[in-house]
């Protein structure tokens, strides 16, 4: 079946540092990924995602691309503020079927 | 446009007692499904809706877990009676259809305590 594999946290980056967080994908045809994130106490929010290989999904500052030659969606940001500490889900979804999730990256950025 | 609503943000409740957890999508999403997110998590689908029918229930334990969707708007998910490990923060969530590349819109969940 569908399975999402994430990097283990926590992350603990300092203000303006570079943000990999990995995330790799199994799935039987070609899915839709997403990343979601989580701010503490609150519900996921859709931060990016891609429909199709080699799409690029980019949302404040933040990025990730669709390598099926990979199974890969890692999730990067070029500079990383204290705001976007959070927990990251790296996510899939086939036709219709129901979205996936891998289980959360925490990051937590220090001024 | 308003997020999709849940109620109460908080529950707690001892074993063996029933809960209830309401949601209101987004309007015009057909699609809304109910998530279970244990602490350290990511959420685990429970039941999926479209409009007021069922989609997938696969992972519903329906021993002691409902949901309804009666007019293909707002739904309510029941627990009865309440174990221990239902402890987790249950998210509801709503797309405009199924298609895998409509993205699914979170609520912030209701946190659900068992004594």
């Amino acid at each position: 079946g569908d399975s999402v594999t994430q990097m283990e946290g926590p992350v603990t980056l300092s203000e303006e540092a570079f943000l990999t967080i990995n995330c790799t994908y199994t799935a039987t045809g070609y899915p839709s990924l997403f990343w979601y994130v989580q701010y503490p106490g609150e519900g996921l929010q859709l931060l990016l995602k891609a429909t199709k290989a080699d799409d690029k999904g980019s949302n404040k500052g933040f990025e990730a691309t669709y390598r099926k030659e990979t199974t890969s969606f890692h999730l990067e940001k070029g500079s990383v503020q204290v705001s976007d500490s959070a927990v990251y889900f790296c996510a899939l979804r086939e036709a219709a079927r129901q979205l996936t999730f891998g289980s959360g990256t925490q990051l937590t950025v220090l001024p | 446009e308003a997020g999709v609503a849940q109620s109460p943000r908080y529950k707690i409740i001892e074993k063996r007692q029933s809960v209830a957890f309401w949601c209101n999508p987004i309007s015009g999403h057909a699609t809304l499904y109910w998530y279970q997110q244990i602490l350290g998590q990511g959420p685990k689908l429970l039941i999926q809706f479209q409009n007021n029918g069922v989609v997938d229930d696969s992972q519903l334990p329906k021993d002691r877990f409902s949901a309804e969707r009666l007019k293909g708007v707002d739904s309510t998910l029941k627990i009865q009676p309440a174990k221990l490990e239902d402890s987790a923060v249950y998210l509801c969530a709503s797309s405009l259809g199924q298609y895998s590349n409509q993205p699914q819109h979170f609520g912030d969940g209701t946190r659900l305590s068992i004594l």
